[in-house]
């Protein structure tokens, strides 16, 4: 059992190029979420998912993507990368239980734009 | 605005004491709250759960506490290992659904030998 796994690990972009990043969790959740996190603030929902096929946005969803094919992935997407992207990504995934979801979180992705 | 402060930012003790973080919000309404530990370079791990009519939860040497009148929330650490090193985040969500956690910046916590 992996839990939530993120590839690639580090990336480095040049400001204008594209790069996908790739969560899959083998813990069969409904819901799926990116977020990011920047020095002294807390993690930042940019998009999530409540189900294969449906996306939403979420708190900071400019300049990016998403797309669940399937249940067990979550895809983010740059198409244009700006130094402003640069960020640690985390992917989580949960239940549908009414009463906890219990979020669990994927080791992050290190991204620098320069 | 919903928002989350903790503090301290960061905080030094020596192995084997105790210490306490804190964290205040002003999310409404209010559903839970929940602390996380997140080592350095790892996604963040679950510590405890609380909704508004529980005022204290432990995990092992982890104690959670919820005073939802004054809408502070206190999580101490007893005992301090090396081990225990690492960001705790509060989050504080107006209910179940993830995509309306709010997420405090986080306390650093070095425990040194």
């Amino acid at each position: 059992n992996a839990g939530v796994t993120q590839t690639p690990k580090f990336r480095v972009l040049k400001t204008g190029q594209s790069m996908t990043l790739l969560c899959a969790q083998d813990m069969n959740h409904e819901y799926m979420y990116w977020y990011r996190q920047d020095p002294g603030m807390g993690l930042r929902l940019i998009h999530y998912s409540v189900g294969e096929g449906t996306t939403a946005k979420g708190e900071v969803p400019d300049g990016y993507n998403v797309s669940r094919l399937k249940k067990q992935n979550f895809l983010l997407g740059l198409e244009s990368a700006a130094p402003s992207q640069t960020s640690v990504y985390f992917c989580a995934s949960s239940t549908r239980d009414r009463v906890f979801d219990e979020q669990y979180f994927g080791p992050g992705t290190r991204l620098t734009v320069t | 605005k919903n928002q989350v402060e903790q503090s301290p930012q960061s905080l030094i003790i020596l192995e084997g004491k105790n210490c306490t973080l804190q964290c205040n919000y002003t999310v409404s309404p209010f559903s839970n709250l929940r602390w996380y530990k997140q080592d350095t370079g790892r996604g963040p791990v679950s510590l405890t759960i609380m909704t508004f009519s529980e005022n204290t939860k432990s995990n092992g040497r982890y104690t959670a506490t919820l005073d939802a009148d004054t809408k502070q929330s206190s999580l101490h650490i007893t005992a301090s290992q090396l081990s225990d090193s690492a960001s705790y985040i509060c989050v504080v969500s107006g209910d179940n659904y993830g995509q309306n956690f709010v997420f405090g910046p986080g306390t650093r916590l070095s425990v040194l030998p």
